[in-house]
């Protein structure tokens, strides 16, 4: 059974670091692109960036660009989204998301979520 | 504001068909870039529910179906049932954005 489980909900105040993970399970975590997706709230979706595990080749939105990283760590089965310097407007439920295809054009298993809230 | 617009509600009765309407451009689903569907209940994770414009995975009833012609895409659900209220979210790739989401729908069953 695939799974993606994330880490737990985190409260933190602007200009602090945090590094939220993606522990998955039930396939090869190596061999597939995984995402990130933020959601506001009451907003809709967004796409963030996603990573291939095997090589670390990673794609960003440009929105987010240089705002945060992802990364992983292939002998965990882990991915991790990162920021260094936290924002109020940071604050979101991240979903990380496996990609469906090898062309990672859409996403077909989703972890539970992580509510990041930033506030001072 | 995405690029790809879709209603913000639609509501419809049980058993009714309803559509849900994914309007992008030349730049995205024009330019022959699959669609996808998600479906979301309030607090908890989307769910895959329509991939490359009609596929349906394991799992998901014949009542959703998905198309796409020129510039747009759209959903159908067809015997609307009370469990189907949800919010809804189409997804295509942007030559310029990169993969992005639809603005969101929100299905009502009255």
């Amino acid at each position: 059974e695939v799974q993606l489980v994330q880490s737990g909900a985190e409260v933190k105040k602007p200009g602090q670091s945090l590094k939220i993970s993606c522990q998955v399970s039930g396939y090869n975590f190596t061999n597939t692109w995984i995402g990130w997706v933020r959601q506001m709230p009451g907003k809709g979706l967004e796409w963030m960036g996603i990573i291939h595990p095997g090589d670390s080749d990673s794609r960003y939105s440009p929105s987010f660009q240089g705002q945060v990283t992802i990364s992983a760590d292939k002998s965990i089965n882990t991915a991790y989204f990162h920021w260094t310097t936290l924002k109020a407007s940071d604050t979101a439920i991240y979903y990380c998301a496996r990609a469906g295809s090898l062309e990672a054009d859409y996403f077909d298993y989703w972890g539970q979520g992580t509510l990041v809230t930033v506030s001072s | 504001q995405s690029v790809l617009t879709q209603p913000p509600s639609v509501s419809g009765a049980p058993g009714q068909r309803v559509t849900i309407s994914c309007a992008g451009s030349s730049s995205n689903i024009g330019a022959g870039y699959g669609v996808h569907w998600y479906q979301q209940f309030p607090g908890t994770a989307p769910k895959l529910l329509i991939f490359t414009n009609a596929k349906r995975p394991s799992g998901v009833p014949d009542r959703f179906s998905g198309s796409k012609s020129g510039t747009s895409a759209s959903l159908a659900i067809t015997g609307l049932q009370a469990e189907d209220e949800a919010d809804y979210f189409c997804q295509s790739y942007d030559i310029t954005l990169g993969d992005v989401f639809g603005t969101g729908t929100k299905v009502t069953v009255v």
